[in-house]
């Protein structure tokens, strides 16, 4: 069974830095490019950044662009996103999905970003 | 970027009823959409991909079609456990969803 288990979430001040784990299961990791998308509450869904299989292809939304840094470690099934100079419009529960179909999804970790 | 135009926001049924959400491109999409329910709480679910292809586990009173900019996505015969918010994402390009669909009961 796939399973995607995101951590690393929380209450962070206006300017700081978070990096959110994505823990994945029952499927070649290695094979699959990976996204992380979220959802600030009451809202709809917004893609924030994509990493391909091997890392070599990445992009970002224009909103995260410069201060957010997808990546990955195939050795540990494991997706990250590193998140600097937050702002209060960051927060959303961040999800981790699977390829570019995002056919899988993890449950969702909480930012929330407020002094 | 492609935006992603989904309408109606909101849609009051009955069960039984067949109702349909339409998303329109911003540019032709070559059939790269797919959709989601998304319950309270819960993660979104890939219900169908490239516009039509049901996801193993997804009932056949879903529905999906369209081309170039145009798509909708329809359920026949509602039921309760079909009351949800509805994303389309298209996938041709950098992703963008559209803006939801929260499906609710007349």
């Amino acid at each position: 069974e796939v399973q995607l288990v995101e951590s690393g979430g929380g209450l962070v001040q206006p300017g700081r830095s978070l990096k959110l784990s994505c823990l994945a299961s029952g499927f070649t990791f290695s094979n699959y490019g990976m996204n992380w998308i979220r959802q600030a509450p009451g809202k709809g869904l917004e893609w924030v950044a994509s990493i391909s299989s091997s890392s070599s292809y990445i992009y970002y939304a224009d909103t995260v662009k410069g201060r957010f840094t997808i990546s990955r470690d195939n050795a540990k099934n494991t997706l990250y996103l590193q998140m600097t100079s937050l702002r209060s419009e960051d927060t959303a529960l961040y999800y981790c999905a699977r390829h570019g179909t995002m056919d899988a999804w993890g449950q969702g970790a909480s930012v929330t970003v407020s002094s | 970027d492609i935006q992603m135009t989904q309408s109606p926001p909101s849609l009051s049924a009955s069960l039984g009823d067949k109702v349909t959400i339409t998303c329109q491109a911003s540019q032709n999409i070559n059939k790269y959409i797919a959709w989601y329910q998304q319950k309270p709480g819960k993660a979104p679910r890939q219900l169908i991909r490239y516009t039509s292809t049901l996801v193993s586990g997804t009932p056949s009173r879903f529905s999906g079609s369209g081309s170039g900019r145009d798509y909708s996505f329809s359920i026949s015969n509602v039921e309760s456990e079909d009351i949800a918010s509805y994303y389309c994402l298209q996938y041709d390009n950098l992703p963008t969803f559209g803006g939801g669909t929260k499906l609710e009961l007349k």
